[in-house]
């Protein structure tokens, strides 16, 4: 079954810096990608996603890229803010096979220090 | 902007009892999931749900677990008889047609097992 991996596991960056969150599967038939950010007690809420047709995506401060023959997908975020501060989980599925379960990545705590 | 909502937010129950956890997806999405999330860990899969029947489930969701469409707006989860392990985060999710891809999920119901 698919496998998502993500790193750093924590990531602490000063505010107005860049913060970038990395993640590989294992399934070569996943064709979506969403990232999720999770702040402590709430749910996951989706920042930005991208489907494998697509190499980047872009919204406001916010970028994914994808690696379709790596198997890797990145998220990007830019002039970083203290409410960037949560854990970002990187997710893939594959939505035209019978697989609708979405795998998510172990997740990254990131800290934006003021 | 519609929601996904759950019911209750928390629940304490006592080892062995069986606990009901309930979500009303948003209206028009017709495909409805369960996860789960430990303290500190990453979402997990437990059950996909689609025209009154499970279409996919992850080996968590053993037989001590069930869901049901009881009318046409509510989605729940059962845990027949709870075990100290079953202490986690449920998030119910749901997507609006079968193999679109995006899910949303709800606030989540947090189960405490002693």
């Amino acid at each position: 079954g698919e496998n998502v991996e993500q790193h750093p596991s924590t990531l602490s960056v000063q505010e107005g810096d860049s913060a970038v969150i990395k993640c590989t599967y294992s399934d070569s038939a996943s064709n979506y990608f969403p990232w999720y950010k999770q702040e402590l007690g709430k749910r996951p809420q989706l920042i930005i996603d991208i489907r494998s047709n697509v190499g980047e995506k872009k919204d406001q401060r916010i970028a994914v890229t994808l690696n379709k023959t790596a198997k890797h997908f990145s998220l990007h975020i830019t002039e970083t803010q203290p409410e960037d501060s949560a854990v970002y989980f990187c997710a893939a599925k594959a939505v035209e096979t019978s697989y609708d379960k979405v795998i998510f990545g172990p997740g990254t705590s990131l800290s934006v220090i003021p | 902007e519609p929601e996904v909502t759950q019911t209750p937010s928390h629940q304490v129950t006592q080892m062995g009892q069986e606990v009901i956890l309930r979500c009303v997806p948003i209206s028009n999405h017709l495909y409805f999931y369960w996860y789960r999330q430990i303290l500190g860990q990453k979402v997990e899969f437990l059950v996909s749900f689609y025209n009154n029947e499970i279409s996919e489930k992850s080996e968590i969701f053993d037989d001590q677990f069930s869901v049901e469409r009881p009318d046409g707006s509510n989605f729940t989860l059962k845990i027949r008889s709870t075990k100290l392990e079953d202490s986690a985060m449920y998030f119910c999710a749901s997507s609006e047609r079968p193999k679109k891809e995006t899910q949303y999920f709800g606030p989540g119901t947090r189960l405490l097992v002693l």
